[in-house]
């Protein structure tokens, strides 16, 4: 059972757009969102976070937004730049389980 | 401040074999987590500890298992290895491991022969 799912697995912009890669989750215990970001042979490297109290989250480039009621998150790159091509995996912690769960990643390419 | 550090960060074993992974947490932090990534499947959650204390764990076979020292360093450990272990295996930690952002390693690329 797959509670956090990334059901684009790739995505192509071109630079200087914006980059909109999204997930979506299925348990409403989660209370905690995470963004990665993984490059080939490398551990992921995290970007940003939001607790379910918000529903925005703005760091730079990248801002996270939460829609609760439709249990989806959605992480916006702006401008996207040809360093961001990645494999980006959102995951989620519900309170006192001391577990992340991970979705599948997408694949971006940022074309220049 | 330092990272995450894991080592090996490169495996070679044969099938039936056993081998030990090493993690060192960020100084600081008390909550360390395992996962498994296999090609085309996300990160598979195997083990969290926190203070020597496993506090959850992921849907593997008992070959999985793990530990953790005083010091918040850990090691898991894989026996009777088989084909399908062949992974990265990345080691994440967090402060407390509630609601806390957690930071990886480079991960130890384990390739089973």
């Amino acid at each position: 059972d797959q509670q956090v799912k990334q059901n684009s697995p790739s995505l192509s912009v071109q630079e200087g757009r914006i980059s909109i890669l999204n997930c979506d989750y299925t348990n409403s215990m989660f209370d905690y969102f995470l963004w990665y970001k993984k490059y080939p042979a490398e551990g992921p490297t995290f970007l940003i976070s939001i607790s379910s109290i918000k529903d925005k989250n703005e760091d730079g480039r990248f801002t996270v937004f939460l829609n609760k009621s439709a249990k989806h998150l959605s992480l916006h790159i702006v401008p996207s730049q040809p360093g961001d091509s990645a494999v980006y995996f959102c995951a989620a912690s519900a309170g006192g389980t001391y577990k992340y769960i991970f979705g599948t990643g997408t694949r971006l390419k940022v074309l220049a | 401040k330092a990272g995450v550090t894991q080592t090996p960060r490169y495996l070679i074993k044969t099938r039936g074999q056993q081998v030990t992974l090493s993690c060192s947490p960020i100084s600081g932090h008390r909550s360390v987590s395992w996962y498994q990534q296999t090609p085309g499947q996300g990160l598979q959650f195997l083990f969290e500890y926190f203070s020597e204390t496993q506090r959850n764990k992921g849907n593997f076979p008992g070959r999985f298992s793990g530990r953790q020292f005083s010091n918040s360093r850990s090691e898991m450990n894989v026996s009777t290895l088989e084909l399908g272990d062949s992974a990265l295996y990345l080691c994440a930690s967090s402060r407390d491991g509630i609601t806390d952002t957690q930071y990886f390693g480079p991960g130890t690329r384990l390739t089973v022969l």
